[in-house]
């Protein structure tokens, strides 16, 4: 049973043309969602941890936004050492809220 | 200042023949876990300690195993690796909230 699915599955930008990436999860009463980078060959890079629908976060060309059911990952004109992966990953409440459950992310490309 | 350090970044093994991966961690973190991530594909998670408690999920294959001997470490051991096993293993630390990765091993069964 998938919890978490992002789209689009790649995404090929021209630099400096703004999108948004998606994350849609089914895990009720949500304890956390984090977005995360992820270069080729590495492992993810931490970005942004939202707890409640409503919040945002900012970090340079990144602005995360969270609902009841989804999350958006918006990137404004991007650079082309923007692109890599972008993972989406969800943590549920109660007694498992130690785990973190992952997308297969969203693949950025971003051409100069 | 690297914080989750694994060893080796890059493993080649026979199948069939165990091989064990490394994980230290400077940040204190009373969780780690273990992933593993195939090619293109999200980060599957195989077990995680919350302070020396192990928690296995019920998918990961008994041919994986792990160790904890102490707050800074953390041992995946996989007993015969078979090619299907061909994948980046990702260890991570948390605290209750975000997690923090290193940079992976590179396992490829031949």
């Amino acid at each position: 049973e998938d919890q978490v699915t992002q789209s689009p599955e790649a995404l090929r930008l021209q630099e400096g043309e703004s999108s948004s990436l998606n994350c849609s999860y089914t895990v009720s009463g949500l304890r956390g969602l984090f977005w995360y980078r992820q270069d080729p060959g590495k492992g993810p890079e931490f970005l942004f941890t939202l707890y409640s629908a409503g919040e945002e976060k900012e970090k340079e060309r990144l602005k995360a936004t969270l609902t009841k059911k989804e999350s958006f990952l918006h990137i404004t004109a991007p650079k082309p050492e923007d692109s890599a992966t972008y993972l989406c990953a969800v943590q549920p409440p109660g007694g498992n809220f130690n785990k973190f459950y992952f997308g297969s992310g969203t693949k950025l490309n971003v051409k100069p | 200042d690297a914080m989750v350090i694994q060893n080796p970044r890059y493993q080649v093994t026979q199948f069939g023949k165990p091989v064990t991966l490394s994980c230290s961690q400077t940040l204190n973190h009373n969780v780690m876990y273990w992933y593993q991530q195939k090619s293109s594909q999200a980060p599957k998670l195989l077990f995680h300690y919350y302070d020396k408690d192990f928690n296995n999920e019920a998918d990961t294959p008994d041919n994986f195993q792990s160790r904890r001997p102490n707050t800074s470490f953390c041992f995946l051991d996989i007993r015969s690796p078979g090619l299907g096993d061909t994948a980046m293993y990702l260890c991570a630390t948390s605290r209750d909230t975000e997690a923090f990765f290193g940079q992976g091993t590179r396992l490829t069964v031949v």
